[in-house]
């Protein structure tokens, strides 16, 4: 079946600090990968998506992924966070249809 | 570019009333748009899709008689929550995807719903 998991629930780091997100998946064909932020009270913001190509993506805000397929990971780095980053972030895979599964969320807190 | 809005922000209405919530792509043709709900600490759970012009397609458990979806134009879709009750107080997301979107869905800020 089609998931997403998004293992820590909550992550706390301190501002300045390096950042990584964990996101795997699983799905039977090549997957459309997305991350998405979400502040308190507020809609999602795309940071980043892969469809194809270069491994490597670069988003908004400073944030990166890379899509490792033997590891079906998709996970999300800043190398220092600020404390505007805090906020609830989702992974999310293309379904087919146009569909998205997402995972459960990761809120990140930031420590000044 | 690539923005949505959704109207109202936050809404309080009694149980047994209906509620209208309007989903709007502000700069972009919006072929296909989706409404969410989530619930507190969660993540979104996809209650329908609509494509402009044909029926919402709900998901399994969705009544879609208590969630009427219209997707009349490219550009705005309406989830009526009918004879809403207390369990429907939820925070209600729409999205929407464009023709040249290449699945990239874009999101609404969102619509507090608080049923008394």
């Amino acid at each position: 079946a089609q998931s997403v998991t998004q293992p820590d629930i909550h992550i706390t780091v301190s501002e300045g600090a390096s950042l990584e997100l964990r996101c795997n998946y699983s799905y039977g064909a090549t997957p459309y990968l997305f991350w998405y932020v979400q502040s308190p009270g507020q809609g999602l913001q795309l940071l980043l998506k892969y469809f194809s190509g270069d491994t490597l993506v670069q988003g908004i805000k400073g944030f990166e992924a890379e899509f490792k397929r033997s590891q079906s990971s998709f996970n999300l780095r800043k190398p220092s966070v600020h404390w505007s980053d805090a906020a609830e972030y989702f992974c999310a895979v293309g379904a087919g249809t146009y569909k998205y599964i997402f995972g459960t969320g990761t809120r990140l807190k930031v420590l000044a | 570019g690539a923005v949505v809005s959704q109207h109202p922000s936050r809404v309080i209405c009694k149980s047994g009333t209906s509620v209208k919530i309007e989903c709007r792509s502000l700069d972009f043709q919006a072929t296909t748009m989706f409404w969410y709900r989530q619930f507190p600490k969660q993540s979104l759970m996809l209650m329908a899709t609509s494509n402009e012009g044909s029926k919402a397609t709900y998901e399994q458990g969705v009544e879609k008689d208590k969630f009427l979806i219209n997707h009349a134009s490219l550009t705005l879709s309406t989830l009526t929550v009918t004879s809403a009750h207390p369990e429907d107080s939820s925070f209600y997301i729409c999205s929407a995807r464009g023709e040249s979107g290449l699945d990239t869905q874009y999101f609404g800020p969102g619509t507090r719903l608080t049923v008394l």
